[in-house]
């Protein structure tokens, strides 16, 4: 496989659920992140991961909880969400400056 | 005030002619920046990025970067409704991380 590959693409839980998304890259890039696409908002920034090592947490709520094992994998931990929190999830990794390759994303219904 | 702002359009165009968007942002350290293209359902993906002031071109987009004002565009050419989708600008401060910070999009619509 290439590129940045998101597992699943849609995801359907209770709020009560606790769920993981995955993420893992095939480029060689050495950062990672998760940002949340709500409709009608610009992308926003979760987490950051560079060599693994978390960099930034953009202030976000403990029921998600990343996890970077390695340089090419990374997951969001999901527990007790809001039905608010519904949304598409997208990772992405980079290596330098020359931007993000995203993944397909999660397409996330919290009910 | 936004980091990094759009119009949100939507920006309707005939088929044929030139899509101009617009983006400005905030931080004047922001050293490089980059246009994506996301169709409606599907993640964003990059068409190109500058990081030096005047034009930069690739195929039939263009992109122009002003620092002193703060400014960035894409021009579209001979647009196609192959190019109806939202484009998303997006700023990089460099140095410190990779991070991106990206505007609200302008949707844009090709008419044939």
């Amino acid at each position: 496989e290439t590129g940045v590959t998101q597992t699943p693409r849609h995801l359907v839980m209770g709020m009560t659920n606790k769920k993981s998304l995955k993420c893992e890259q095939h480029l060689g890039h050495n950062a990672m992140y998760w940002y949340k696409q709500s409709a009608k908002k610009p992308l926003e920034l979760m987490f950051v991961y560079n060599f693994k090592e978390q960099t930034e947490n953009n202030s976000v709520p403990s029921r998600f909880s990343p996890e970077c094992p390695n340089s090419s994998h990374l997951f969001l931990h999901l527990h007790t969400l809001q039905p608010e929190d519904s949304a598409l999830y997208l990772c992405a990794s980079s290596q330098g400056q020359g931007g993000y390759t995203f993944g397909s994303g999660t397409r996330l219904t919290v009910v | 005030q936004k980091e990094v702002e759009q119009n949100s359009g939507p920006l309707s165009v005939p088929e044929g002619a030139i899509a101009s968007l617009n983006c400005t942002y905030s931080d004047r350290g922001s050293q490089s920046f980059f246009w994506y293209r996301q169709y409606s359902g599907k993640s964003p993906e990059l068409i190109m990025f500058i990081y030096s002031n005047g034009d930069k071109e690739d195929g039939r987009f263009t992109a122009q970067l002003n620092k002193a004002s703060q400014y960035v565009s894409l021009l579209i050419r001979d647009s196609q409704p192959s190019d109806s989708a939202t484009y998303l600008c997006a700023s990089e401060r460099g140095a410190a991380g990779n991070k991106l910070t990206f505007g609200g999009g302008t949707r844009v619509l090709v008419k044939p």
